[in-house]
């Protein structure tokens, strides 16, 4: 089936840097990529779609210029968050597109903790 | 505007047990459904999806759905449920063309008793 691949799945960082999330859909290509944020025993929330060559579309009440997001290619998407803030800290997941098959899949997540 | 509702929060069944996970939608037209499976700490897995054609979906781990339009609704069901089960699940839903950008139920977790 198919494999998206997320890394890291666990970042510590200090209050002020960046982190840099990869996703890759690892044995298909990937138009559109989506990023979810997850908080302890919550659903899922759409931060953004991600698609190939083009500039995100962000969610409403999301930060563009805080979750830096770039699709450079078929099979990868980042999401940097920037200038990380304790409030920041969260389970982040992304998920590709199968334009075969039109399903959704997802990656493994990262945790990621801001002190 | 589009929703999702999974009415049963925490569900404890014992093993062996059938088990039936509700989910209702609210979409303006024919959405695509799906349900995934999270363990703790870790991203979600795909248990199966539904587009068109035969209401009752077959999905991995021995999970099947069935699509009720008429109720708005993708229940979740299992004859026999494992230890190995005890996770959260998802109801989603999405648009049916273009991107996926789906919305997703508050989730079930299911706790399974021995």
């Amino acid at each position: 089936g198919a494999v998206v691949s997320q890394h890291p799945s666990w970042v510590i960082c200090k209050s002020g840097t960046s982190v840099k999330i990869e996703c890759r859909s690892l044995d298909f290509q990937a138009t559109t990529m989506f990023w979810y944020r997850q908080f302890p025993k919550q659903s899922l929330m759409l931060m953004a779609t991600s698609n190939e060559g083009s500039k995100a579309t962000y969610e409403q009440g999301v930060e563009k210029d805080k979750f830096l997001i770039n699709h450079a290619s078929l099979t990868l998407s980042t999401l940097t968050v920037t200038s990380a803030h304790p409030e920041d800290s969260s389970f982040y997941i992304c998920s590709a597109r199968e334009d075969r098959t039109r399903g959704a899949f997802f990656g493994q997540g990262t945790r990621l903790t801001v002190v | 505007a589009q929703s999702v509702t999974q009415p049963d929060i925490h569900i404890t069944v014992s093993e062996g047990a059938s088990l039936e996970l509700r989910c209702n939608y609210s979409y303006g037209a024919t959405p695509y459904l799906f349900w995934y499976v999270q363990s703790p700490g870790q991203g979600l897995q795909l248990l199966l999806k539904y587009f068109s054609g035969d209401t009752l979906v077959q999905g991995i781990k021995g999970f099947e759905a069935e699509f009720k339009r008429s109720q708005s609704s993708f229940n979740l069901r299992k004859p026999s449920v494992h230890w190995s089960d005890a996770a959260e699940y998802f109801c989603a839903v999405g648009p049916p063309q273009g991107a996926q950008k789906l919305v997703f139920g508050q989730g079930t977790r299911l706790t399974i008793n021995p």
